[in-house]
This record gives C-alpha cells, structure tokens and sequence, in this order.
C-alpha cells in the first residue's frame, strides 16, 4: 500500500533561514507525490507535485521540494521563510486505483511550520 | 479562477439527525473526492467519483452515502449523525482519470454534531 510519513510535528525556523520540512514514502511502483500547505480554518491548497523528470520540483510561493529516490524522500524546501509561511504542510502520495487508474490522495500527518520573525 | 466551492460553510446538527454537504468542482474537472479531516488530524478519504460513477471508496461509514450529478456536482448525504461526525469536510476535484493530475480542494464544511 501506499503511505508517506512525515517525521516531525512541528518545524520552527526564524524568518529569512532557509526551512526544511520532510517527508518519506514507500509506494509501489512510480510515486506521484504532492505537497499541500493547510492554513486555519481553510481548505488544502496544492503547492507542487513530482511525477517524473527533474529531482528538483518548483512550486508556488517560492516553496521547492526534492525528490529523492534512494533516500525515498520528497523534503520541502525554502530558501528564505517568511512569517506568513506560518502553516500546516501535508505530504501526500496518489494511491492507485482499481485497474491502475487514478486513486486517492493518501495524506501524512502534517508538520506544523512556525516561521518566527 | 473559479475553485471548489463548498456548502454549506459551517453545519451544526443534533444527533441522529442528518445533513446533506455539496460540491462544486471546478468546471470541466469530472472527479470528485470527499475527505474527512477531524480536528488535529490529516484528511481521511472517504470517496470518489469520476464521470457521474462511484471509481473509489475508503473509510466511509454505511450511515453516509454520496453521488455525482450529471452536472459533476455532488454530495455527501450523512444519516444518524453521532457526535463523532463532527469534523471538517473537504470537497477536491481533478481533471481526468490520470496519476499525475493534482486535487483542488474546496474551503470545506464544518460540520458541528451536538
């Protein structure tokens, strides 16, 4: 079965340091992975995925993630944080489906990230 | 750009009683996917569809039950509400049946059992 782990509950970095907020996988097959970023009281924004290519995937709001197949690991990635970085991030995997076809999105835990200014 | 719209935005129901949570996707996205989130914790699939049919089904309990409209919206009907109902409830929808497409997520319903 399908799963990411993402190790830490919380990540605190001071504003203008580079933030690192990891996650692991384990899948069958080739990963489809995403990373989504929750603020309060709101709904799941996408912020990048990897499907194939590049180990370096770019996103919004500056927000980059590497893929590492050895490592089995899809850490975000910011060179400089902002305060309204301040967020809930889940790493997520794309289970699959009956016949192979598209499945759902199996979320981590999530890693809360205080950015202080 | 138009995104998943969720209602209502916040429920409150007693128990045993039912609600009824609707979707709309973002146009000419045909997969919907309903999600559960409880307070603290990550988002627990429920069930999806694509073209108007049922294509997965997770941890959704026999007391709910959902389906697309042939306008791709959907909704989430919930029967014998228990406290423990009492969760965020997001909506996500997608284009296509392929691995490589991202989910859009609505502002979610706030469902409040009492």
């Amino acid at each position: 079965a399908q799963s990411v782990a993402q190790p830490e509950d919380q990540v605190n970095v001071a504003e203008g340091n580079p933030l690192t907020v990891k996650c692991t996988y384990s899948v069958s097959g080739n990963p489809y992975l995403f990373w989504y970023v929750q603020y309060p009281n709101r709904g799941l924004q996408f912020l990048l995925k990897y499907i194939t290519g590049d180990n370096l995937v770019k996103g919004s709001y500056g927000f980059e993630a590497e893929f590492n197949k050895s490592q089995t690991s899809f850490h975000l990635k910011k060179p400089s944080a902002l305060v309204s970085d301040s967020a809930l991030y889940f790493c997520a995997v794309r289970d699959r489906g009956d016949g192979g076809s598209q499945g759902n999105l199996i979320f981590g835990k999530g890693t809360k990230l205080s950015v202080k200014p | 750009a138009a995104g998943v719209i969720q209602s209502p935005r916040h429920l409150i129901k007693e128990k045993r009683e039912t609600a009824t949570l609707k979707c709309y996707p973002i146009p000419r996205h045909d997969t919907v996917y309903w999600y559960q989130q409880g307070p603290g914790q990550d988002p627990q699939f429920l069930i999806s569809f694509y073209e108007k049919m049922q294509s997965d089904k997770g941890s959704i309990p026999d007391r709910f039950s959902a389906q697309q409209f042939s306008d791709y919206h959907s909704e989430l009907n919930m029967s014998s509400l228990e406290l423990g109902d009492s969760a965020l409830y997001f909506c996500a929808s997608s284009l296509g049946p392929n691995m490589n497409t991202e989910a859009f997520f609505g502002q979610g319903t706030r469902l409040t059992v009492v």
